[in-house]
C-alpha cells in the first residue's frame, strides 16, 4: 500500500530564512508525488508534482522538492520564507492502482515569524 | 484554466435537515470527481469517488445513505448530507480530474450543523 508521512506537524521559521518541510513515502512502485498548500478556510493549491521525470522539481512561489528514491523522501524547500508562506502544507501520493486516488499526509503547519 | 467551484462556500443548518453542496468544473469536463472531508487541524479524508453517469464509490466507513452523491453531468457533482447532525459539521472539499489525471480542488464548503 502507498502512504506518505510528514515528519513535522508544525514548523516555525523567521522571514527570510530557509524552509524545509519533510516527507517520506512508501510505495511498491514508482510513485507520483505532490505538494499542496492550503491557506486557512481555503481549498488546496498545487505547489509542484513529481511524475518520474527530473528528480528536482521546481514549483510555484519559489518552492522546490527533490525526489530521493534511496531515502524514499520528497522534502519541500524554499530558500527564503515570506510571511505569505504561512499555511498548511500537504505531501500527497497518487495511487495509480486505485484510479489515481490521492493519499494525503497528515499535514505540516508552517508559521513564519517577522 | 482548470477552475473548480463549490457552492455554497458556507452553510449553517439545523439538526435533521439535509444540505446539498455543488461542485462544478468551470472550464473543463471532468469524468471523475472526488469528495473529501476535513476536520479542523486535520488532513483530508477521501469520502467517495464520483464518476459521471454511474454510482459513486464510497470509501470504507462512509455511509452512502448519509452522504448522497450525484454526478449528473461532466461538469457537476453534488453531495447531499442527509439528516445532518452536529458531528457532520466539517469542511467539505471536492476535486475534479482534468487532463493527465491531475486533480483540481474546489475552495471548500464549511458546514455547521446546530
Amino acid at each position: 500500500a502507498q502512504s506518505v508521512t510528514q515528519l513535522d506537524s508544525h514548523v516555525s521559521v523567521s522571514e527570510g530564512t530557509p524552509v524545509l518541510l519533510r516527507c517520506n513515502y512508501s510505495s511498491s512502485y514508482s510513485p507520483s508525488l505532490f505538494w499542496y498548500v492550503q491557506h486557512p478556510n481555503k481549498g488546496l493549491q498545487l505547489l509542484l508534482k513529481y511524475t518520474s521525470a527530473a528528480t528536482l522539481v521546481k514549483g510555484i512561489n519559489g518552492f522546490e522538492a527533490e525526489f530521493k528514491k534511496s531515502e524514499t523522501s520528497f522534502h519541500l524547500t524554499k530558500p527564503s520564507a515570506h510571511m505569505s508562506d504561512a499555511a498548511e502544507y500537504f505531501c500527497v501520493v497518487s495511487d495509480r492502482r486505485r484510479g489515481g486516488k490521492l493519499i494525503f499526509g497528515q499535514g505540516t503547519e508552517l508559521s513564519v515569524k517577522p | 484554466g482548470a477552475v473548480v467551484s463549490q457552492h455554497p462556500s458556507w452553510v449553517i443548518c439545523k439538526s435533521g435537515t439535509s444540505v446539498k453542496i455543488e461542485c462544478r468544473s468551470l472550464d473543463f469536463q471532468a469524468t471523475t470527481m472526488f469528495w473529501y472531508r476535513q476536520f479542523p487541524k486535520q488532513s483530508l479524508m477521501l469520502m467517495a469517488t464520483s464518476n459521471e453517469g454511474s454510482k459513486a464509490t464510497y470509501e470504507q466507513g462512509v455511509e452512502k445513505d448519509k452522504f448522497l452523491i450525484n454526478h449528473a453531468s461532466l461538469t457537476l457533482s453534488t453531495l447531499t448530507v442527509t439528516s445532518a447532525h452536529p458531528e457532520d459539521s466539517s469542511f467539505y472539499i471536492c476535486s475534479a480530474t482534468g487532463r493527465d489525471n491531475e486533480q483540481f480542488f474546489g475552495p471548500g464548503t464549511r458546514l455547521t450543523v446546530l
